[in-house]
């Protein structure tokens, strides 16, 4: 049974970096794309960006300038990293599978900017 | 970047009832359109893929259709545990935007 498991810290400084790491289990890394997503409390999705073995990866344009996505096949593992964050970066952060239609999500790791 | 809008925000139904959800794009996505169910404290789990492809293991009372800009989800016959947050997401043009969503409640 495929899992993905995220991990990281819950609470980060303003203007600190945010970086979460997702583990899949149950099956192979490499054939798929993978993707972040995040949802402030209490409001709706947003698409952060996603990841791919042989692309370079894509990203909202509204973080582009603060965000990083890779993958480590060797530890079946992808990462976000979130940088200079605020208050407005709070948020339940999802790593799922897929690109378009995303068939398989984790958990959600919620990550709260705060001093 | 494409704008979705789904109607109604807010629908509360009695168990059995026909429950049509629609989401609108701002320009044409064909079918690259794609449904999500979440319940509360739970992640997303994927509905519809492009707009009227069944997922294994999601009942068929669950169905999607529309091309275009005008898609719809209906649920047929709901059933208490479809009280749940319905999002619509578009897949056909970066950046990818979801709908902000149709909460549906159980009368």
């Amino acid at each position: 049974q495929v899992q993905l498991q995220g991990s990281g810290p819950t609470l980060v400084k303003p203007s600190e970096t945010l970086s979460l790491t997702c583990t899949v289990s149950g099956d192979s890394i490499r054939p798929y794309y993978w993707s972040w997503i995040r949802q402030p409390p209490g409001k709706g999705l947003e698409w952060i960006g996603y990841v791919f073995t042989s692309e370079s990866p894509t990203y909202n344009p509204s973080l582009k300038t603060r965000v990083t996505i890779s993958m480590d096949t060797s530890k079946s593992q992808f990462s976000l990293k979130l940088t200079s964050v605020t208050a407005a970066d709070t948020a339940v952060y999802y790593c799922a599978r897929g690109h378009r239609d995303m068939d398989l999500w984790g958990k959600g790791t919620t990550v709260t900017v705060s001093s | 970047e494409i704008v979705l809008t789904q109607s109604p925000d807010f629908q509360s139904v009695t168990p059995k009832e026909k429950v049509t959800i629609t989401c609108r794009a701002s320009q044409s996505i064909g079918s690259i359109l794609h449904w999500y169910q979440q319940k509360p404290d739970q992640s997303p789990k994927l509905l519809i893929k492009f707009a009227s492809q069944s997922i294994s293991g999601v009942p068929s009372r669950f169905s999607g259709s529309g091309s275009g800009t005008d898609f719809t989800l209906t649920i047929n016959g709901l059933e208490a545990e479809d009280a749940a947050a319905y999002y619509c997401h578009q897949t056909s043009t970066l950046p990818f935007t979801f709908g902000p969503g149709t909460k549906v409640d159980i009368k």
